[in-house]
C-alpha cells in the first residue's frame, strides 16, 4: 500500500487479556518504530526494528510488551496480561534508513487500546 | 536522554493572525530537528526539519522554523494561518546517529474562520 497500515484501528479488551497489533510499513522501508501515545501527550518511542532484528527495545515499559519483525516487513506488537494503564494509541512508522533517507518517519494512523 | 517541552499546550487564534510556537529541548549534543502535524482524523505527518545548514528552515504550507542553537530552541512560526492549519503540531528531536526520536506534548490549535 501506499502508507503505512495498522490494524486493528480500535481495540477493546479487559484487563488480563492478551492483545496483538499489527503494523504494515511502506514498501521498501527498512527501519520500523513503535511509539505509544497516551491522552495529552506527545507520542513515546518503544521500540525501534533494523530490518528483522530489534536494534533499540529500550523504550518498552516492562516485560509484558514485546515486538516481533519475522521477515523484515510486517511487525506485531504484543502486550500481555494488559493493564489499565496500557491504555493509548499505539503508533508505527517505518522510514528508509538508507543512502536515500531523508530521516523523516512515515506514521500510520495508529491503534487505539482501550483496556477495561 | 534528550526532553522536548512545548508551551501554551491550547492555542485559539483567528484567520490571518500570525502564529508561532515555541520549542525547547534538552541535549548538548549535535541534534536533528522537526515539526510534525496532526490534522483532525488524520496520521502525523512530518512539517519540517532541520539537519545542519541554514538554520531558518522552510516547510510546507507557509510554516518555517528556526534553529536558535544558543537557546536550544526551535520555534515553529507562520505569518498568517489560515482554518485548514488547525490542528495539533508536535516538536521532536533526536541525537546525531541515534534512531528514537523524543517528542513534546503537542500544541493544540484552533484557527477560527
Amino acid at each position: 500500500g501506499a502508507g503505512v497500515s495498522q490494524t486493528p484501528s480500535n481495540k477493546v479488551t479487559e484487563k488480563g487479556k492478551y492483545v496483538e497489533l499489527r503494523c504494515d510499513p511502506i514498501s521498501g522501508h527498512t527501519a520500523l518504530y513503535w511509539y505509544r501515545q497516551s491522552l495529552g501527550q506527545g507520542p513515546e518511542f518503544l521500540i525501534y526494528f533494523q530490518g528483522t532484528g530489534a536494534a533499540d527495545d529500550s523504550g518498552l515499559p516492562n516485560d509484558r510488551f514485546f515486538a516481533v519483525r519475522p521477515e523484515g516487513s510486517v511487525s506485531t506488537l504484543k502486550i500481555q496480561r494488559t493493564e489499565r494503564g496500557d491504555s493509548a494509541v499505539y503508533l508505527c512508522a517505518s522510514s528508509r534508513r538508507d543512502s536515500r533517507d531523508t530521516g523523516e518517519l512515515f506514521f500510520g494512523e495508529g491503534s487505539r487500546l482501550t483496556v477495561l | 536522554a534528550q526532553s522536548v517541552s512545548q508551551h501554551n499546550h491550547h492555542v485559539i487564534l483567528s484567520e490571518a493572525a500570525s502564529l508561532e510556537l515555541g520549542c525547547n529541548y534538552s541535549y548538548g549534543g549535535t541534534v536533528n530537528l522537526f515539526w510534525y502535524v496532526q490534522y483532525p482524523g488524520q496520521h502525523l505527518q512530518l512539517l519540517l526539519k532541520y539537519f545542519s545548514g541554514d538554520p531558518l528552515v522552510k516547510g510546507i504550507k507557509g510554516f518555517e522554523a528556526e534553529f536558535i542553537k544558543s537557546k536550544f530552541s526551535f520555534n515553529l512560526r507562520k505569518p498568517s494561518v489560515q482554518w485548514s492549519d488547525t490542528a495539533e503540531y508536535f516538536c521532536a528531536v533526536n541525537a546525531y546517529g541515534n534512531n528514537r526520536l523524543a517528542f513534546g506534548k503537542g500544541n493544540q490549535v484552533v484557527v477560527i474562520p
